[in-house]
């Protein structure tokens, strides 16, 4: 799995763009890219994942770099519900392997 | 409520006793996974079967540590003789043949006194 960087924390006003970066420098051509979050006391929540090209859902938007090396996953209009903490996971295999994550709060 | 189930939600237990947990993936997902998380931390991979074959074990799963999903379906994760490191958050998840996104359950607690 390649080894990934995030920002132990982060702020964001609600109702604003949440835009998380993630680095992943070590990322083989053959490994996505994918995003999980973690609200307090629950289970992890699949998000979204891509391989090269920017993916968008009902919850969130990912743009990865054309060198694969970094990402950034855009939450468009965060509400308090998002304050999680935000996991960016490189990895080829059906395991996941999850770092520290990034806690992001939204602030009212 | 059709996502991954897991029971009990909470458990707690002395020292040197045994515990199993059961974990109820989404019925038409034929890959079920667990992973282990404690206070702090990142939840870590324990094990995975597609349907009832075993296919990936971790270094963390020791010889205490023993899950099977006999009939591709539930599957239970049996810890015997407890220790307080033991202590933490196991999580189930499970995911569809062709997709990797792995739907997690609310987690059991276990904590080891």
């Amino acid at each position: 799995d390649a080894k990934t960087t995030q920002p132990t924390s982060m702020d964001c006003a609600e109702g604003r763009a949440a835009n998380l970066p993630c680095n992943h420098s070590t990322i083989s051509g053959n490994e996505y890219v994918y995003w999980y979050r973690q609200i307090h006391s629950q289970g992890p929540q699949y998000i979204i994942h891509g391989l090269k090209n920017n993916e968008t859902n009902e919850m969130a938007s990912l743009i990865i770099t054309e060198d694969r090396k970094s990402s950034t996953l855009i939450l468009p209009h965060a509400t308090l519900r998002d304050t999680a903490v935000y996991y960016c996971i490189g990895t080829g295999r059906r395991a996941l392997t999850f770092g520290s994550g990034t806690r992001l709060q939204v602030q009212p | 409520d059709t996502g991954v189930s897991q029971n009990p939600r909470h458990k707690i237990t002395k020292r040197g006793q045994n515990v199993t947990f059961r974990c109820d993936p989404i019925s038409e997902h034929n890959r079920l996974y667990w992973y282990r998380q404690t206070l702090g931390q990142g939840p870590e991979f324990l094990t995975y079967f597609q349907n009832e074959a075993q296919l990936e074990k971790s270094r963390l799963l020791s010889d205490r540590f023993s899950a099977e999903r006999p009939k591709g379906s539930f599957s239970t994760l049996e810890i015997q003789r407890t220790e307080q490191g033991d202590s933490a958050m196991y999580l189930c998840a499970s995911s569809p043949e062709t997709d990797g996104d792995q739907y997690f359950g609310p987690g059991t607690r276990l904590l080891v006194l």
